[in-house]
């Protein structure tokens, strides 16, 4: 079975410009969680989609958002880029429904995004 | 709200010595505790889990015990080798909460002949 995959690796961008990430979750899998992680914060929950629908959300500004397909493929779109956005964006997937007592996450390797 | 500290790295070990890297959470509730990995260059990739009190997760020599009258999960490996070398996070994740994990810091462990 295919793993989490995550496009683009890498990424460069200027400030105030916006860029869209991509997550491929496992096949089968519903539940997409987006983190960001930085060496000063470390790993910060982003929000998470189940279904199409946002389930939940951390403590980001609004120009942090997602979305996710019929598919479950999810996309999250950061807006008017910060040096402070530049980091390490991860997805990971799930087939819990997370209403249980297993929140088990499966990580893909990240998109690097630096801001200049 | 929840939280997880653990130890601050970084941590250099000689290969075959013990490690013990200590995490502690504040939860609402009975939530599940999580030991994940990362390799330079990767994403996260799970080494262990326990889902409820009292229960210990084992994964390629490692464990943690789930204890709730000390709100802990500490990780120990009895022999380290050079392959461990990585970054251990310790994760919560509330239960009923959807699939959002909580974690801690990280701890850098570094391995050496």
């Amino acid at each position: 079975k295919a793993g989490v995959t995550q496009t683009p690796r890498y990424l460069i961008k200027t400030r105030g410009q916006q860029v869209t990430l991509s997550c491929s979750p496992i096949s089968g899998h519903r539940s997409v969680s987006w983190y960001q992680q930085t060496p000063g914060q470390g790993l910060q929950f982003l929000f998470e989609y189940f279904s199409e629908t946002q389930r939940n959300k951390g403590n980001f500004p609004g120009r942090f958002s997602g979305r996710q397909f019929s598919n479950s493929r999810s996309e999250m779109n950061v807006s008017t880029l910060e040096l402070g956005d530049s980091a390490l964006y991860l997805c990971a997937s799930s087939n819990n429904p997370g209403t249980g007592a297993d929140n088990e996450q499966f990580f893909g390797p990240g998109t690097r995004l630096t801001v200049l | 709200g929840d939280s997880v500290t653990q130890m601050e790295g970084p941590v250099t070990l000689s290969e075959e010595a013990f490690l013990t890297i200590n995490c502690t959470y504040t939860a609402t509730g009975y939530p599940s505790l999580f030991w994940y990995v990362q390799y330079p260059g990767e994403g996260l990739q799970l080494l262990l889990k326990a889902t409820k009190a009292d229960d210990k997760g084992s994964n390629k020599g490692f464990e943690a015990t789930y204890r709730k009258e000390t709100t802990s999960f500490h990780l120990e490996k009895g022999s380290v080798q050079v392959s461990d070398s990585a970054v251990y996070f310790c994760a919560l994740g509330a239960r009923g909460g959807g699939n959002k994990l909580t974690f801690g810091t990280g701890t850098q462990l570094k391995v050496e002949l």
